[in-house]
């Protein structure tokens, strides 16, 4: 079964464009979760998908983010009008299921550097 | 998620065991205690969980203290392909976001 698929895995974007940012869950999974890695930082959790709704984006930036998980088709996270702080890994999860005791199954990371 | 405390790193040799510590002292009756761990320039991949009762699985083993406030990650012979943040975390303890939590982890070295 292929895993996690996230694409693209190196993204170069100036300041001011948009990024787009594509995760394709594992085979049976309904459940995305975004997350964010800054160099030399943690992992911190972004937003909560289920197909076609936004459970809980309690960790992404009021402006500029976006997420979508449409009925067909990939995850898509959106930056728009990128700046230099936005430069980080981001990293796709999905999972079966909700709750305590399931496993989140990660992709690759997308690194995307704004220059 | 209900805070979790690690050392900030640990060395050992390969081939060698390994006991990663996690203390959760706030652990709830239903929180299940995950490890993930993190290899360069990797996503985070998942390693085992548990509840109660002390887990095995193909990659490690995970001991849960009898209070539950404490818990230890087995690696019952450490390859250099183990040095990894592993993280030791309680998915969505205490009303917290719907995502994992990670800390700071421990960051493992392995010596050859």
């Amino acid at each position: 079964n292929a895993g996690v698929m996230q694409n693209p895995r190196h993204l170069v974007r100036r300041r001011g464009q948009e990024a787009r940012l594509r995760c394709s869950p594992m085979k049976g999974h309904s459940h995305v979760y975004w997350y964010r890695q800054l160099p030399e930082e943690g992992l911190k959790f972004m937003v909560y998908l289920q197909k076609e709704n936004i459970i809980d984006e309690s960790g992404m930036p009021k402006e500029r983010f976006s997420a979508e998980f449409p009925k067909e088709g990939p995850s898509i996270l959106r930056i728009q009008q990128v700046v230099r702080g936005d430069s980080a890994a981001y990293f796709c999860a999905s999972s079966p299921l909700a709750g305590q005791a399931v496993v989140e199954y990660f992709g690759p990371g997308t690194r995307l550097t704004v220059t | 998620d209900a805070k979790t405390t690690q050392p900030n790193s640990m060395e050992s040799n390969e081939e060698e065991p390994v006991h990663l510590p996690c203390n959760h002292s706030t652990i709830s009756g239903t929180d299940y205690i995950h490890w993930y761990r993190q290899l360069p320039s990797q996503g985070p991949e998942y390693v085992i969980h548990g509840l109660t009762s002390n887990v095995n699985n193909r990659m490690a083993s995970l001991a849960i203290a009898e209070d539950r406030k404490s818990s230890t990650l087995i690696l019952h012979r450490a390859t250099l392909r183990d040095a990894a943040v592993y993280y030791c975390i309680l998915p969505y303890s205490g009303g917290g976001a719907d995502g994992l939590t990670f800390g700071k982890g421990t960051h493992l070295i392995i010596q050859p």
